[in-house]
C-alpha cells in the first residue's frame, strides 16, 4: 500500500510562533494533498486541498493567511501555521491522492499544541 | 451541501456481539463512500470504498454496504481489538476531497 509520511508527529511551540508540518507520499507521486484539522473526539475537518504547483484552495472559514500551505513538488506539501495561538492545538493530518484512482492515502498526523 | 451523519455517535459492545454502525449521506455525484478505522492519535486506516448503491465489501468481521441514503458498517462477532472510531467519508463531484462524517466511537468489552 502507499504510504503517507507526517512530521513531526508532535510539536509544542510558544504562542506567537510559527510551526511547519511535513507530508510527503514516500512511494507514489501526489498529485493533490488534503489537510484536515481534528479537535478532541471530532471528526475531521477539511481545511484545504493542495496541487503541486498550483495555490492552495481553502475551505470556508479557513484563514489562508495563517495556514499556509506549499506543494512545491510531487511527494511534498507543507503546513505551515503562522503566529500559533493556543486554538490552533489540534491534530493535523494530511492525506494524498494518488492522481486519477481517487484513491486517498493518510498521514498518522501532528499534535501541535501551542502554550 | 454534502452532508455526512454517522449514528450511533458511541456504541458499547460485549465481545462477540453483532451490531452495525450507520452512515447517511446527501450528496450531489456521489463518486464513493469511504470507511475508515482511527485509533487515538492515529491518521484514518483505509476499510472499505463503495461506490454503487447495492454494492458490498467485507473484510475478516466487518461487511460494509451502501443504499442510495446511507451506508452500514456490520461488525460480526466483535473482539476488543476492533474498539476504534470508525469514519465514514464521502467523495463527489470532480475532486478527490472528502467529506467526513462525526465518526462512531466502538468500546468493545472482553
Amino acid at each position: 500500500g502507499a504510504v503517507v509520511s507526517q512530521h513531526p508527529s508532535r510539536v509544542i511551540c510558544k504562542s506567537g510562533t510559527s510551526v511547519k508540518i511535513e507530508c510527503r507520499s514516500l512511494d507514489f507521486q501526489a498529485t493533490t494533498m488534503f489537510w484536515y484539522r481534528q479537535f478532541p473526539k471530532q471528526s475531521l475537518m477539511l481545511m484545504a486541498t493542495s496541487n503541486e504547483g498550483s495555490k492552495a484552495t481553502y475551505e470556508q472559514g479557513v484563514e489562508k493567511d495563517k495556514f499556509l500551505i506549499n506543494h512545491a513538488s510531487l511527494t511534498l506539501s507543507t503546513l505551515t501555521v503562522t503566529s500559533a495561538h493556543p486554538e490552533d492545538s489540534s491534530f493535523y493530518i494530511c492525506s494524498a491522492s494518488r492522481g486519477g484512482t481517487g484513491e486517498l492515502f493518510f498521514g498518522e498526523g501532528s499534535r501541535l499544541t501551542v502554550l | 451541501e454534502d452532508q455526512v451523519t454517522q449514528s450511533p455517535e458511541a456504541l458499547r459492545l460485549q465481545e462477540g456481539e453483532s451490531s452495525s454502525l450507520n452512515c447517511s449521506y446527501t450528496v450531489s455525484g456521489l463518486r464513493g463512500l469511504f470507511w475508515y478505522r482511527q485509533d487515538p492519535g492515529k491518521g484514518p486506516e483505509f476499510l472499505f470504498t463503495l461506490y454503487s448503491a447495492g454494492e458490498e465489501k467485507e473484510k475478516e468481521r466487518l461487511k460494509a454496504t451502501l443504499t442510495k441514503k446511507e451506508s452500514f458498517l456490520h461488525i460480526t462477532a466483535p473482539k476488543p481489538e476492533d474498539s476504534a472510531t470508525y469514519l465514514c467519508a464521502v467523495q463527489a463531484g470532480d475532486t478527490d476531497k472528502l467529506i467526513f462524517g462525526t465518526g462512531t466511537r466502538l468500546q468493545v468489552f472482553p
